[in-house]
């Protein structure tokens, strides 16, 4: 299948800083990704989708100044949070279609704010 | 909006046993897309099966199948011959099209037995 690399997979940072996660397709071009937070034991809740060369769409209640997504080209979205704080420690997973209605996940972004 | 309705948070099955997993969805679209993804402790999203709403036949994947019932819109996951590795939390999801995000139930976690 195809791939979708997410990084990083950890981070850790302090209250107040920006975190920058990518989604990047391998062996595909996206003109659409996806992007969604997890809390723990929890579904997966969408927080908007990026549209290459476009701006992205935020879904209810999220914060598009506090969740910058940018979609520059056909194979990379990024999601920065900006000034973080321990409310928005959580998972955060990509995905990217790959047309024909396939969707392929990255493997994730753990976020600790301390 | 259309939601998707995982009814069973946690199941166990024996090992070697058969397990069904069910769902329910909303929508008033005619043509649709439907998925179980499987959730292991690594958090990496992975497509168990995929049905198309306009094909009556149940998809079938190995040991995975599904019931689907496009009038009572259920849509539920048989796992045979179930294995240790089975093991995870599993979500059903519904997308209407192309470049539309996943619309994910709360999951179910199944525990797999020895």
């Amino acid at each position: 299948g195809a791939v979708v690399s997410q990084h990083p997979s950890r981070v850790i940072c302090k209250s107040g800083t920006s975190v920058k996660i990518e989604c990047r397709s391998l062996d595909f071009q996206a003109t659409t990704m996806f992007w969604y937070r997890q809390f723990p034991k929890q579904s997966l809740m969408l927080m908007a989708t990026s549209n290459e060369g476009s701006k992205a769409t935020y879904e209810q209640g999220v914060e598009k100044d506090k969740f910058l997504i940018n979609h520059a080209s056909l194979t990379l979205s990024t999601l920065t949070v900006t000034s973080a704080h321990p409310e928005d420690s959580s998972f955060y997973i990509c995905s990217a279609d790959a047309g024909g209605e396939k969707l392929f996940f990255g493997s994730g972004t753990q976020l600790s704010v301390l | 909006a259309q939601t998707v309705t995982q009814s069973q948070p946690e199941m166990s099955v024996q090992e070697a046993e058969t397990v069904t997993l069910s769902c329910t969805y909303d929508t008033s679209e005619s043509n649709y897309y439907l998925f179980w993804y499987k959730q292991p402790p690594s958090r990496q999203m992975i497509l168990v099966i995929r049905q198309e709403a306009y094909k009556q036949q149940n998809a079938t994947e190995n040991r995975f199948s599904v019931n689907f019932q496009k009038a009572a819109k259920s849509f539920s996951l048989k796992i045979s011959d179930s294995q240790l590795g089975d093991t995870a939390m599993y979500f059903c999801a519904f997308m209407t099209r192309g470049n539309t995000p996943l619309v994910f139930g709360k999951g179910t976690r199944l525990s797999v037995i020895a």
